[in-house]
C-alpha cells in the first residue's frame, strides 16, 4: 500500500461548479496536511496547510483533515477557469521530506 | 512571503557537461532544502535533502556523485548535474523548508534541463 493514495482524475467540471479533491494515507504518524497547486512548467504553489483534523478555510478554499480515517479534502468553491492545475495533496511527519500523492489534474470550462 | 527562486528556469547542454542550478530562499532562512525530479505527467521524485553546512541525505537510486549538492547558506542551495547525459533531461525543482513553520515547504519554479 503506498502512503499516499490520490486519485489522478483527470476531473473536469464546469465554471462555478464545487470541487472535491481527496487522497488517503496510511501512517497514522503523519503530523502535517498540505495542499499545493501546480500549473504546467511550473513549481508546486502551497495553497493549504493544516496540521490538525477539521477543517480550515482560506477564501474559496477549504482544506478538511480526519485523522481517525486518514482522509484530506481540498474545496474548491465557485471554481474558475484560472484554477485549472494539478492539485498535489502532500503530508509529513514533523522534520521529514514531504510525501506527494500523484496529483489530480482539474479543469474547469467557462 | 516565502518566495522561493531557482536559476536557470531552463537550461540546453550538450552531453559530457555539467550543469548548475541555484535555489535561493528569497525573504526567509531555510535550514534544509530539498531537490526534486519531476517527469512529464508525473509526480514529485525526492532527490535529496539537504542541511545548512553538513552533506545531503539522497534518495535511494539517487547517485550522489553524479548529482552534486551544496548547502552553503541558509538561503542558497546549489544542485550540479555532472556529465550529463539526455536520460538526465527533466524537470528540476527545489524547496525550502521554513516560512509559517519549519514543516511547510515553498518550491521554486523549476528548472527545465534539456542534455542534447
Amino acid at each position: 500500500q503506498k502512503e499516499v493514495e490520490q486519485d489522478p482524475g483527470p476531473l473536469s467540471v464546469p465554471e462555478g461548479a464545487i470541487v472535491s479533491l481527496n487522497c488517503t494515507y496510511s501512517n497514522s504518524a503523519f503530523q502535517y496536511f498540505m495542499w499545493y497547486r501546480q500549473y504546467s512548467r511550473k513549481g508546486p504553489e502551497l495553497l493549504m496547510y493544516t496540521y490538525s483534523s477539521g477543517n480550515k478555510e482560506d477564501g474559496r478554499f477549504t482544506a478538511q483533515v480526519d485523522k481517525s480515517s486518514k482522509y484530506i479534502s481540498l474545496f474548491i468553491r465557485d471554481s474558475q477557469p484560472s484554477d485549472s492545475a494539478t492539485y498535489l495533496c502532500a503530508i509529513k511527519q514533523a522534520g521529514t521530506a514531504l510525501i506527494f500523492g500523484k496529483g489530480t489534474t482539474l479543469s474547469v470550462s467557462s | 512571503g516565502a518566495v522561493v527562486s531557482q536559476h536557470p528556469s531552463r537550461v540546453i547542454c550538450k552531453s559530457g557537461t555539467s550543469v548548475k542550478i541555484e535555489c535561493r530562499s528569497l525573504d526567509f532562512q531555510a535550514t534544509t532544502m530539498f531537490w526534486y525530479r519531476q517527469f512529464p505527467k508525473k509526480s514529485l521524485m525526492l532527490m535529496a535533502t539537504s542541511n545548512e553546512g553538513s552533506k545531503a541525505t539522497y534518495e535511494q537510486g539517487v547517485e550522489k556523485d553524479k548529482f552534486l549538492i551544496n548547502h552553503a547558506s541558509l538561503t542558497l542551495s546549489t544542485l550540479t548535474v555532472t556529465s550529463a547525459h539526455p536520460e538526465d533531461s527533466s524537470f528540476y525543482i527545489c524547496s525550502a523548508g521554513g516560512g509559517i513553520s519549519a514543516d511547510t515547504q515553498y518550491f521554486g519554479p523549476g528548472t527545465r534541463l534539456t542534455v542534447l
